[in-house]
């Protein structure tokens, strides 16, 4: 089952911060973040496989609920190059990053 | 990190032929994965390609018409047949990473069925 996004779409000026919203209505065994740019392939972020971890580097952060059937990534402080679609990918079980992937959050940060 | 290279990077075709696109790892892999991404959407996953076996087709794709080879443990192509303007869309192919953490995927092949 297809994990539910949102916002579908985030425009942001420089500096600001954001929150995307990852939802399963099943428990995940885990949560992968990508970020892909346009015209350019997905690129992997992070992952998350604890309830209530969370994780991150530099102004980019996720976390995982208790329940892990939610997660959601933070963009702090945003940069220009944070722009580009955001997708969490997702696996009920450990089936080798089987992934089945959100419907993606575009974000445009703008100077 | 895996470094794939996938080509061709775009192709544009007519209605009713057929396109192999090429999926070459730089280390061996179990597995191998296929996706497809529409026009301004997410990805979804076609098929598993195990070497060795068949592949595992997704809901709503079949062998007819995405027939997957995977010859060895670094190599593998996704055939488009019988293409229609409704198989316009970018095909990425995908390996987990050594540490089987992350996906990374080739650069797509964007295809225009015409």
């Amino acid at each position: 089952q297809q994990p539910v996004q949102s916002p579908q779409a985030v425009i942001l000026r420089e500096g600001e911060d954001a929150v995307i919203n990852c939802s399963s209505s099943k428990a995940l065994y885990s949560v992968h973040w990508y970020r892909q740019k346009h015209g350019e392939a997905p690129v992997f972020l992070m992952i998350l496989l604890k309830g209530g971890e969370q994780k991150g580097h530099d102004k980019i952060s996720a976390s995982f609920n208790e329940k892990k059937q939610q997660s959601s990534l933070y963009l702090t402080a945003s940069q220009l190059s944070y722009s580009g679609t955001y997708f969490c990918g997702t696996e009920i079980r450990n089936a080798g990053n089987m992934l089945t992937f959100g419907g993606g959050t575009r974000l445009m940060v703008k100077p | 990190s895996a470094v794939i290279s996938q080509k061709p990077s775009r192709d544009i075709c007519q209605r009713g032929t057929s396109l192999t696109i090429q999926c070459q790892v730089d280390s061996q892999v179990t597995m191998m994965f296929w996706y497809r991404q529409q026009p301004g959407q997410s990805l979804t996953l076609i098929a598993t390609a195990n070497q060795g076996s068949e592949a595992t087709y997704e809901s709503g794709f079949v062998i007819d018409k995405f027939p997957i080879s995977r010859p060895n443990l670094t190599f593998s192509t996704l055939t488009v047949s019988n293409m229609s303007p409704e198989d316009s869309s970018i095909y990425l192919c995908s390996v987990p990473g050594t540490d089987n953490e992350k996906l990374f995927f080739g650069s797509g092949t964007q295809l225009s069925v015409l």
